[in-house]
């Protein structure tokens, strides 16, 4: 059970494709981020956006656009990607982006890119 | 390059022994830290977390932080087949993950 959900779970596209991964959190937090997970590699932090500002981003490359239109939605749009952004893509929540504040994940959307 | 690193394990113990998790950091500035487990295939799920020097025990958990030696550990006691899973411990000020320990407990 989780109040950050993810859709979708799993998602296989083509180098030329375009795609979009939504995040929701009802838990009434104000700061969400996108994070990257590869096998065998650390939590890569992508985007931090606190009350609707994006505060960091970690030179994400640009194939990477995220979005977020309410405090509540959290999407991250995907083109043009490389076999090497396969990865689980991971969203979190947290109340208000402070330091030492508590992050809660989603349960992960598992990207494929052929 | 501040960060925060984990003994990649695995990590072997029996079933109702102590498991130690430890993690190491280099940013002094380093205030608060959280463990987290995750189950293969899942995401990661708080365990606990310390802000202050000295132990913070929550049931099975022990979670200890040294600022002295820049280091953060986490002790399970009576572990459990149900513990096994990768532990990450984050130094959350500049929302920094360590790689994760993998820790199997052997019924």
């Amino acid at each position: 059970e989780t109040g950050v959900t993810q859709t979708p779970r799993h998602l296989v596209m083509g180098m030329t494709n375009k795609k979009s991964l939504k995040c929701e959190q009802h838990l009434g937090h104000n700061a969400m981020y996108w994070y990257k997970q590869s096998a065998k590699k650390p939590l890569e932090l992508m985007f931090v956006y606190s009350l609707e500002e994006r505060v960091e981003n970690n030179s994400v490359p640009s194939r990477f656009s995220p979005e977020c239109p309410n405090s509540s939605h959290l999407f991250l749009h995907l083109h043009t990607l490389q076999p090497e952004d396969s990865a689980l893509y991971l969203c979190a929540s947290s109340q208000d982006g402070s330091s030492g504040d508590t992050q809660y994940f989603g349960p992960g959307t598992r990207l494929t890119v052929l | 390059q501040k960060e925060v690193e984990q003994n990649s394990g695995p990590l072997s113990v029996p079933e109702g022994a102590i498991a130690s998790l430890n993690c190491t950091y280099s940013d002094r500035g380093s205030q608060s830290f959280f463990w987290y487990r995750q189950y293969s295939g899942k995401s990661p799920e708080l365990i606990m977390f310390i802000y202050s020097n000295g132990d913070k025990e929550d049931g099975r958990f022990t979670a200890q932080l040294n600022k002295a030696s820049q280091y953060v550990s986490l002790l399970i006691r009576d572990s459990q087949p149900s513990d096994s899973a990768t532990y990450l411990c984050a130094g959350l000020n500049d929302m920094r993950f360590g790689a994760g320990t993998r820790l199997t407990v052997k019924p």
